[in-house]
């Protein structure tokens, strides 16, 4: 099945561990990219990738990490994680194209940080 | 600066009326515009997009949009809700391919049995 995960779904941490949410996807897409959503916000974009080894900020970068050593596998890094980044993060990838593609949409991650 | 507005926060209708979600941007041309759907506990899912041509585009689920660029509007309809559209509706846009997609707040649906 054609899909995109992310793990774990749920996770609550304390100020300042260090923390990795993983993203996986397996539909062979060369664009991958990380958002948060909060209320009223909406989806904001953390970092984008759009290809092996080719890495870049979106609009809330800070704070974040993203490494992209396999087409298929896009982590976030959270090497401090502080309250502001209590949130829901999706991990989402589109074939090719940027965010004009259809983008494909992990279930999201639900992060508390104490 | 280029935006992207959805007025409505909540909204809720009665099973089997008619749905429509507003949708506004500020960009200088005819952007990419989107509609994505969060069903609740899950990811977004692609409702239907315009590029260009036909100004009322078909979805699935029996969504369907039309791009007025005398309004900047691409607002989402639906002629008879089921109670499982019940969900979070996201109105995105970018300004041209390739670009990074700008998303609306959302607009949240209940439906009443």
């Amino acid at each position: 099945e054609a899909q995109v995960t992310q793990n774990p779904r749920y996770l609550i941490t304390v100020t300042g561990k260090k923390l990795t949410v993983t993203c996986s996807q397996n539909m062979n897409h060369e664009y991958m990219s990380w958002y948060r959503q909060d209320p009223g916000l909406g989806l904001r974009q953390i970092y984008y990738s759009m290809n092996v080894e080719v890495t870049d900020k979106g609009d809330v970068p800070e704070g974040y990490k993203v490494s992209r050593k396999e087409k298929r596998n896009f982590p976030l890094i959270l090497e401090s994680p502080s309250p502001n980044q209590t949130s829901l993060y999706f991990c989402a990838s589109s074939p090719a194209g940027g965010g004009t593609d259809t983008q494909y949409f992990g279930p999201g991650t639900r992060l508390t940080v104490l | 600066a280029q935006s992207v507005t959805q007025p409505d926060i909540h909204i809720t209708v009665s099973e089997g009326a008619s749905l429509e979600l507003r949708c506004n941007y500020s960009y200088g041309a005819t952007p990419y515009l989107f509609w994505y759907v969060q069903s609740p506990g899950q990811g977004l899912q692609l409702l239907l997009k315009y590029f260009s041509g036909d100004t009322l585009v078909q979805g699935i689920k029996g969504f369907e949009a039309e791009f007025k660029r005398s309004q900047s509007s691409f607002n989402l309809r639906k002629p008879s809700v089921h109670w499982s559209d019940a969900a979070e509706y996201f109105c995105a846009v970018a300004p041209g391919s390739g670009d990074k997609l700008t998303f609306g707040t959302g607009t949240r649906l209940a439906v009443r049995p």
